[in-house]
């Protein structure tokens, strides 16, 4: 049975600073990994979406890579701001469209 | 471009009432529907999910049903609502399985 830990449950930085959230995942025979933002109160909305045929993929100040083999994937938040603070998920599809999620790194940036 | 539309945003039950809410995607055809309910520390969990009008999945046992009338349209529905069923219920659409979810914007519902 796949199950999806972030890691950290909460962060907090200043502004400005690069900083790593992390996924792991139990199975990895994945079709592909997504991150989500969710803002309090609201629903989620898409940031990236990696295929398990690839390493990595960029928006913006946002990079995530997968390593299937070892189930990590990190998302990489460039020159934070403090309209990054949200609660970000990860999310497995083992290509049946059910996505597994993780519980969610809530981030906060301080100005 | 594609949206997704729920309501209502927020409801309040009182146990043993009915409850319906509703989901509708525009912009695209047979999309992959989705719901999804979200409690407190316990994450998002996948309920239901449907291919094609008519043809709904149920992903674990409870006090829910899901129903798909017409093709871009979802219905989450109970007949008599437990207060194990308080939480953020999130309907999401794809173009097939495998493809990005996109999310609507969610109904809290709070069971008194």
């Amino acid at each position: 049975k796949q199950e999806v830990t972030q890691i950290p449950a909460a962060l907090s930085v200043p502004e400005g600073e690069n900083l790593v959230l992390n996924c792991s995942f139990t199975d990895s025979a994945i079709y592909n990994l997504q991150w989500f933002r969710q803002d309090p109160g609201k629903g989620l909305t898409s940031l990236l979406l990696i295929q398990s045929s690839q390493r990595e993929q960029t928006s913006g100040r946002l990079n995530a890579s997968l390593d299937k083999s070892s189930g990590r994937s990190t998302l990489y938040i460039a020159a934070s701001q403090p309209g990054d603070s949200a609660t970000y998920l990860c999310a497995v599809d083992s290509n049946t469209g059910k996505l597994i999620f993780g519980q969610g790194t809530t981030l906060q940036v301080k100005p | 471009s594609q949206t997704i539309h729920q309501w209502p945003a927020t409801l309040v039950q009182p146990v043993g009432s009915p409850l319906s809410l509703e989901c509708t995607v525009e912009g695209t055809s047979n999309p992959n529907l989705y719901w999804y309910r979200q409690a407190a520390g316990r994450g998002l969990q996948l309920l239901f999910y449907s291919v094609g009008i008519g043809q709904i999945s149920s992903e674990v046992p409870q006090n829910l049903s899901a129903s798909r009338p017409q093709d871009r349209q979802f219905i989450l529905s109970s007949k008599k609502l437990l207060l194990s069923d308080s939480g953020f219920y999130l309907c999401a659409w794809s173009v097939d399985a495998g493809g990005p979810q996109h999310f609507g914007d969610g109904t809290r519902l709070s069971i008194l």
